[in-house]
């Protein structure tokens, strides 16, 4: 089955801007989270979705948003665009579906190639 | 932060076996270890969990100590598609723990020909 898609793979926007990302999850996933990647700071965590709620937040400011819909697809939104907002950001998807804790698919996450964000 | 410790950089020969250590010595009884790797340019990808018993799957195994305080990745046979930036993370278990993972700077592994 396909994996995670996520849209663009590049972008490029200038300070002040917004941006609009967004992450389709492997078909039959419920769950959606969202990571930022940089050289300096790494993988950071920035959200979880399921079932078009937010169940966990990572330490990001209010400028970081997300969303996610009844098809379980999520879109992240990065609004005033500073210049360290330049990263990779990765989406990734989990089922809920799997049996027992500690086994299975259900903690597991899929991540997607990433949306390479450059801020001018 | 990061409850883990990892060498930032190792070297294995092909087709040997490659065994990355990390250690965890603040982990607690509901907490697993997790590793993850990424290869350039892509997201990283699952590898291999366990909470005390050593684990194997078609990708690796994951020797754990006794006294849980670390714990060894091994690639039983390298190649040099294994060469990735290995990450060995900590986090509760459960559903809700694996979503949040807490990423340090992992391991990178370079397997030579």
């Amino acid at each position: 089955k396909a994996g995670v898609t996520q849209t663009p793979r590049y972008l490029i926007k200038t300070r002040g801007q917004q941006v609009t990302l967004s992450c389709s999850p492997i078909s039959g996933h419920r769950s959606v989270s969202w990571y930022q990647q940089t050289p300096g700071q790494g993988l950071q965590f920035l959200f979880e979705y399921f079932s078009e709620t937010q169940r966990n937040k990572g330490n990001f400011p209010g400028r970081f948003s997300g969303r996610q819909f009844s098809n379980s697809r999520s879109e992240m939104n990065v609004s005033t665009l500073e210049l360290g907002d330049s990263a990779l950001y990765l989406c990734a998807s989990s089922s809920y579906m799997a049996p027992l804790a500690g086994t299975g698919d259900r903690e597991k996450l899929f991540f997607g190639s990433g949306t390479q964000l450059s801020v001018l | 932060d990061a409850k883990t410790t990892q060498p930032p950089s190792m070297d294995c020969a092909e087709g040997r076996a490659a065994n990355l250590p990390c250690n965890h010595s603040t982990i607690s009884g509901n907490e697993y270890v997790y590793w993850y790797r990424q290869i350039h340019s892509q997201g990283p990808q699952y590898i291999i969990h366990g909470l005390k018993n050593n684990e194997t799957n078609e990708m690796a195994s994951l020797i754990i100590t006794e006294d849980r305080k670390s714990s060894t990745l091994i690639l039983p046979h390298a190649t040099l598609r294994d060469t990735a930036v290995y990450y060995c993370i900590v986090a509760e278990g459960g559903f809700q723990g694996a979503q949040k993972l807490v990423f340090g700077q992992g391991t990178r592994l370079t397997i030579n020909p």
